[in-house]
């Protein structure tokens, strides 16, 4: 089984709707992200987590809203979707604070399309 | 000013050539680190190779090596002996100590591996 999980993997939905993408882990990591993809931008931070209690914006936060159920899971949502929110959005985890060399873990992805 | 610079956009290379992928970075901290993913056309991100500003020798991992010129703010990756699974998109990204340990991506560059 995959240690990082997201649900769903691809989502279509309209203007206006309210959508949440859901991320688990199985590694026992504290630190968990949220980033988008856009095609020539590389990876843009939008939410992270150090533990169920401390959550804190990335550069580009406006428009989504994050909650940190358990250690394991980490939901991003979008209130009301727009299409530039059309994106690869990628969850990850990692074990940082031991070593720099530390990477982070990432899921398989959810493709999110707002027509 | 952008954190990570990849400024080659895509790159076609011949089947068993070396490649080299162009990573500069800027940062004022002296601990910090510099990784590599992979990405191939399915979209999960693969963590290739990690190189710490403290580390004197080059990382190799198998096939890639990081070609670390901390003078320069330079951190390419060479992959040696180029095959046809190489094709996908390949990030640049680093982490500085004590910056909330987020990591941060470049825009990416795009090899293509042709038979």
């Amino acid at each position: 089984d995959a240690d990082v999980t997201q649900t769903p993997r691809n989502r279509i939905t309209k203007t206006g709707k309210r959508i949440m993408l859901e991320c688990s882990q199985t590694k026992g990591h504290d630190r968990m992200y949220w980033y988008r993809q856009d095609p020539g931008l590389g990876l843009r931070l939008i939410y992270y987590s150090f533990d169920v209690k401390d959550i804190n914006k990335g550069e580009i936060s406006d428009g989504y809203s994050v909650s940190r159920q358990a250690q394991a899971k980490f939901s991003l949502s979008l209130e009301s979707a727009i299409p530039n929110q059309t994106a690869l959005y990628f969850c990850a985890t990692s074990d940082f604070g031991q070593s720099l060399g530390d990477t982070q873990y990432f899921g398989p992805g959810t493709r999110l399309t707002v027509l | 000013a952008q954190k990570i610079t990849q400024t080659q956009p895509g790159m076609f290379v011949q089947e068993k050539e070396a490649v080299t992928l162009d990573c500069t970075y800027d940062t004022s901290d002296q601990s910090y680190g510099l990784f590599w993913y992979k990405q191939p056309s399915s979209g999960e991100m693969i963590f290739l190779i990690y190189q710490g500003s403290y580390d004197e020798q080059n990382a190799t991992e198998g096939r890639y090596s990081l070609n670390f010129q901390k003078a320069r703010k330079s951190a390419n990756l060479v992959i040696s002996a180029s095959q046809l699974g190489d094709s996908a998109m390949y990030f640049c990204a680093m982490r500085e100590e004590g910056r909330d340990d987020k990591i941060i991506f470049g825009k990416g560059t795009r090899l293509h591996i042709l038979p």
